[in-house]
């Protein structure tokens, strides 16, 4: 079954406005998430990592402030776009370590569409 | 950083017969190799891994093989189905790691013709 869950899986709003997206471990704690965005036909481009208790480590190109990373518990991690624009429009999927039996393994969520109109 | 190769970007085959999807990667500190498979619009789903201290591990119709000299690793599914069609990604990273993040190749886009 599912470890990482992923809310919402789809999201349209208005330019300008912010969307929170919700990567949740279940039954877990994960320290450390991922953030990704994939184009269509294209690969997994890390945004950043997420870190319980400290701040995101974002990958070059990434804007900080456009892409707010809060990693509150060892559950949850929450990616908000500000000031969305349609250029922001794409899949962003989360994943999370699973700290396994046979080691640790990551595991992704469902993904959550953005449209921004 | 790590940099990872992924070819084919595209691959059809027939009903039955055999894929075979190979990456490179170029940290020799990377001791974890995961495949993933995504259907159009899905989450990647882990299908098979295989850590350095091993040559070759199988799981039914898929396995992998990994040469650490060279540094390239691959996918083989036999027998291939339509449901096999998706997106193939491999990755790289350090396995130990709680914190290691990620390098995905560009993922190869897998036709199984009926």
């Amino acid at each position: 079954g599912a470890v990482v869950s992923q809310h919402p899986s789809r999201v349209i709003c208005k330019s300008g406005t912010s969307v929170k997206i919700e990567c949740r471990s279940l039954d877990f704690q994960a320290t450390t998430m991922f953030w990704y965005r994939q184009f269509p036909k294209k690969s997994l481009m890390l945004m950043a990592t997420s870190n319980e208790g400290s701040k995101a480590t974002y990958e070059q190109g990434v804007e900080k402030d456009k892409f707010l990373i809060n990693h509150a518990s060892l559950t949850l991690s929450t990616l908000t776009v500000t000031s969305a624009h349609p250029e922001d429009s794409s899949f962003y999927i989360c994943s999370a370590i699973f700290p396994g039996s046979s080691g640790n393994t990551i595991y992704f969520g469902e993904g959550s569409w953005l449209t921004v109109v | 950083g790590e940099n990872v190769e992924q070819h084919p970007s595209t691959l059809s085959v027939q009903e039955g017969d055999s894929a075979v999807i190979k990456c490179t990667y170029s940290d020799s500190a990377s001791n974890y190799f995961p495949w993933y498979k995504q259907e159009l619009g899905k989450r990647p789903q882990l299908i098979i891994d295989i850590r350095s201290n091993v040559g070759e591990k199988k799981d039914q119709r898929i396995a992998v093989t990994l040469n650490k000299t060279a540094k390239h690793f691959s996918l083989h599914i036999t027998e291939t189905q339509p449901e096999d069609s998706a997106v193939y990604f491999c990755a790289a990273r350090s396995f130990n790691t709680n914190a290691g993040k990620s390098t995905f190749g560009d993922g190869t886009t897998l036709t199984v013709k009926p």
